[in-house]
């Protein structure tokens, strides 16, 4: 079946530290991808999306990701994680039928 | 620009009863989509319609309908509601992928 996932429920790390969510396609095309946020009690807001071209994406509030094929991968990052960026962090993406699937999720808690 | 509009955003349902909410898009988008999102489960599709008058299954269909009479408004429908179907619902509407959330509604099943 074509997916995502998200092999981390909860990451926490330390605030000014890098963070890595980590997100797996399976899809037989190039599918468009897309990262998504959710604070607690809101709906998802997006962060970035690749449809094509350029494999490194930039984003809102100073998250990037990176298409790599070869891996099957569209990992988000950001270099000095603040503690606003803790919430829920989704990995989407649209098959060739338009239909927009989501991720399990993954939990980023902040330390301070 | 209201963007995406649920409603209602609360409801209490008792076991049987029958219940529609509704979303609304002013976005024009083609592309509308119900999602369900229980704690540990990420947000999984219910339903989808890629235009007006159509609309598709998603990966947890049963004990839902939905129907998209008006390109702007995608109805989802519980005509028997079970405490299963405890859960916060989000619509969502499209355009070439980028999807536009409304704020959700808590539907509790007692």
């Amino acid at each position: 079946a074509q997916s995502v996932t998200q092999p981390d429920i909860h990451i926490t790390v330390s605030e000014g530290a890098s963070l890595e969510l980590r997100c797996n396609y399976s899809y037989g095309a190039t599918p468009y991808l897309f990262w998504y946020v959710q604070s607690p009690g809101q709906g998802l807001q997006l962060l970035l999306k690749y449809f094509s071209g350029d494999t490194l994406v930039q984003g809102i509030k100073g998250f990037e990701a990176e298409f790599k094929r070869s891996q099957s991968s569209f990992n988000l990052r950001k270099p000095s994680v603040h503690w606003s960026d803790a919430a829920e962090y989704f990995c989407a993406g649209v098959n060739a039928g338009n239909m927009l699937t989501f991720g399990g999720g993954t939990r980023l808690m902040v330390k301070p | 620009n209201a963007g995406v509009t649920q409603t209602p955003k609360f409801r209490v349902l008792k076991t049987g009863q029958s219940m529609t909410l509704l979303c609304a898009q002013d976005m024009n988008h083609e592309y509308m989509y119900w999602y369900r999102q229980d704690p540990g489960m990420g947000l999984r599709l219910i339903h989808y319609s890629v235009g007006e008058g159509t609309t598709a299954k998603g990966e947890v269909p049963d004990g839902y309908n939905v129907s998209r009479l008006k390109k702007q408004n995608f109805l989802l429908g519980l005509e028997s509601a079970a405490p299963s179907q405890t859960s916060v619902y989000f619509c969502a509407s499209s355009r070439q992928g980028e999807a536009f959330f409304g704020q959700g509604t808590r539907l509790t099943v007692v």
